[in-house]
């Protein structure tokens, strides 16, 4: 029954590694989102995919990228992590863009970086 | 400036008792939606409840109210019949639209405490 997948929900990388992480949704919503969680603070939206179209929030470190090769599908690539990207991310889906859509979050993958 | 302002960052509350959650919010666009989500422990964010800018009554869901306050910009959350299951971060949030940019923005959370 999980709608919003995220895997994996922890993962350990290096200094500077590429780490990637996943997130699969089997709610055919058109939009997918990604947000950063530190300890003890709000989730910040990274981006957010309209169907194909990448919408990058202004304040995004050009550190982070993703990639939705289809509508399931949405990945988060993370190029040469920091230790200030240690940090809980929280995949979102929601129908549409607009004022009244519900985002259905996964249960999040927790970075580590060494 | 801070959209979304949670003053509490904890509360306690007896187990059965009500407690009221408070957030104030801050856009000057007409169009938006105010939302509550619980964060357990375990890290996943569960929607509760939905108020959008023109509904006429409170949005109730269950033990979940929203306590709109359009004029005072405030969307105060109230747990009634408290159990130690909402023992649990709760997050508002709000989205709005404004010249085709899509917001969304989290407040920084209440910590709540079911004591039994």
């Amino acid at each position: 029954d999980a709608m919003v997948i995220q895997n994996p929900r922890y993962q350990v990388t290096q200094f500077g590694k590429p780490v990637t992480l996943s997130c699969s949704q089997t709610l055919n919503h058109n939009v997918m989102y990604w947000y950063q969680q530190k300890s003890s603070q709000a989730p910040k939206l990274l981006f957010h995919y309209y169907d194909k179209d990448f919408n990058n929030e202004a304040d995004t470190p050009d550190n982070f990228q993703s990639r939705r090769p289809n509508t399931s599908f949405c990945f988060l690539d993370i190029r040469s992590p920091g230790l200030g990207d240690a940090a809980m991310y929280l995949c979102a889906t929601s129908r549409e863009r607009g004022t009244k859509e519900t985002q259905y979050f996964g249960p999040g993958t927790r970075l580590l970086v060494l | 400036a801070q959209k979304i302002t949670q003053t509490q960052p904890g509360m306690f509350v007896q187990e059965k008792e009500a407690v009221t959650l408070d957030c104030t919010y801050d856009t000057s666009d007409p169009s938006y939606g105010l939302f509550w989500y619980k964060q357990p422990s375990s890290g996943e964010m569960i929607f509760l409840i939905y108020q959008g800018s023109y509904d006429q009554q409170n949005a109730t869901e269950g033990r979940y109210s929203l306590n709109f306050q359009k004029a005072r910009k405030s969307a105060n959350l109230v747990i009634s019949a408290s159990q130690l299951g909402d023992s649990a971060m709760y997050f508002c949030a709000m989205r709005e639209v404004t010249s085709g940019t899509y917001k969304y923005i989290f407040g920084t959370g209440t910590r709540l405490k079911v004591l039994a």
